[in-house]
This record gives structure tokens, C-alpha cells and sequence, in this order.
């Protein structure tokens, strides 16, 4: 079963615009961790944020977290074309990276 | 530092035939995963290990797959016999131990069953 479940499945914009991917868990977490899949590749770790955290940064990415909703958000600023990718939210509902339960994830595409 | 390293990268065999995948994770990551993703879904875990020791292989479908971790360093995930629906990308990945560690991914290994 998938825990986490992204919105939108799809989502297009221009390059320079901002992109916000949602995320709703089910279950009571350790942490949330994002992660981009490339076409035909691996899935690259972004950004973890803790159950104790509101809110994180790095780089251009913005992810918050809202554990009474259980929902996170991930804010891609400035949008380029190499972000086109696969984005994916996995629920951490153990210690470490045990129990990593991955949604279905939202595919971006950055129009140049 | 090498990555998560997994072969084959591709595999097509025809169903009912075996088939094995090989990973070898960070150095020093205690934790391993297999996870199965089928093309536009998610992730989905097989098994993970801690060292040498299954911990949760609640979804792997026993009757098919096996996957073993003997020396607690690299592991291979085995299908016999193949079915169409097996037919996936089978990601490896390791992450070190403790909490609020990420998992690192391998490129995966893509099976087609004809």
C-alpha cells in the first residue's frame, strides 16, 4: 500500500514560474522526505523534514509540513528545465529511512 | 564515493524463466531495500534488511521471489518462475543507520517478462 499521495499527478508551467506539489500521508510519521526521479533513472533524495519541523529550506526548494493535516508541500522556485522530473513523497513512519512508503508521485514538466 | 550499484540494467526474459538481480549498496550502510515500481506509480517496498537480517519482507510475494543478503554487504532479489505481470523496474537502495537518514537509490534494473 502507498501512504503518501501526491497532487497533482501532472503538472506543466513555464520556465521561471514557481511549481507546488502537494502531499497527504495517512498514518503518524518520523519524517517526510522528498525525492526526484529523472526519466529511466533512480530516485534522488531532496529534502527531509522532521515530524518536529514546519517548515525547510534548501536551495530553491521549500518543503513545509503540517502533521495536524497530515500534509507536506514542496515549492520548486524559479523553475528550470532541468527540474522536469518525477517528484515523490515518502512517509517515514520508523527511525531512519525504515518504513519509507512512497505515493505515486506528481510529474513536473518545465516548458522552456 | 561509488553510489548504489545494481545489474543488469535491463533484462527481458520470456515468462516461467528465472531470473536475478544484483545490488551493491554504500559501504558502511547497514540498511537495504528492494522496492518494485511499475511505470507511472510509485516505489513500493519488497524487503529490507538490517545487516544480514530480513526485517520486513511483509510484501514480498514469497511464493516467487527470495532475496538474500549473506554477508550483510551485497544482495540479490530472485524471481522463479516469471510472470508478465513482473514486469517493472526493480530499485536497490541503501541508507546508513540511524534516524532521519535518507535512502540511496540505484539506477534499478528494468525486467520485461514476454
Amino acid at each position: 500500500s502507498q501512504q503518501g499521495e501526491e497532487d497533482p499527478q501532472a503538472l506543466s508551467i513555464q520556465e521561471g514560474e514557481n511549481a507546488t506539489m502537494n502531499c497527504s500521508y495517512k498514518t503518524s510519521i518520523n519524517n517526510l522526505q522528498w525525492y526526484r526521479q529523472n526519466s529511466g533513472r533512480g530516485l534522488v533524495h531532496l529534502i527531509l523534514i522532521r515530524s518536529n519541523e514546519r517548515e525547510k529550506h534548501s536551495g530553491r526548494l521549500r518543503v513545509t509540513l503540517d502533521t495536524s493535516k497530515k500534509s507536506s508541500s514542496l515549492l520548486i522556485t524559479a523553475s528550470r528545465a532541468a527540474d522536469t522530473a518525477s517528484y515523490f513523497c515518502a512517509a517515514n513512519s520508523g527511525g531512519g529511512a525504515d518504513g519509507l512508503t512512497f505515493g505515486k508521485g506528481t510529474h513536473l514538466i518545465i516548458q522552456p | 564515493e561509488a553510489g548504489v550499484v545494481q545489474s543488469p540494467r535491463y533484462k527481458i526474459i520470456e515468462k516461467k524463466q528465472p531470473v536475478a538481480f544484483w545490488c551493491n549498496p554504500i559501504s558502511g550502510h547497514n540498511t537495504l531495500y528492494w522496492y518494485r515500481q511499475n511505470l507511472g506509480q510509485g516505489p513500493e517496498l519488497l524487503i529490507r534488511y538490517e545487516n544480514e537480517e530480513a526485517v520486513d519482507d511483509s510484501q514480498l510475494p514469497k511464493d516467487r521471489f527470495s532475496a538474500e543478503r549473506l554477508k550483510g554487504v551485497d544482495s540479490t532479489l530472485k524471481i522463479q518462475p516469471a510472470e508478465l505481470g513482473d514486469s517493472a523496474v526493480y530499485l536497490c537502495a541503501s541508507s546508513p543507520y540511524g534516524s532521519n537518514t535518507e535512502a540511496f537509490f540505484g539506477q534499478g534494473t528494468r525486467l520485461t517478462v514476454v
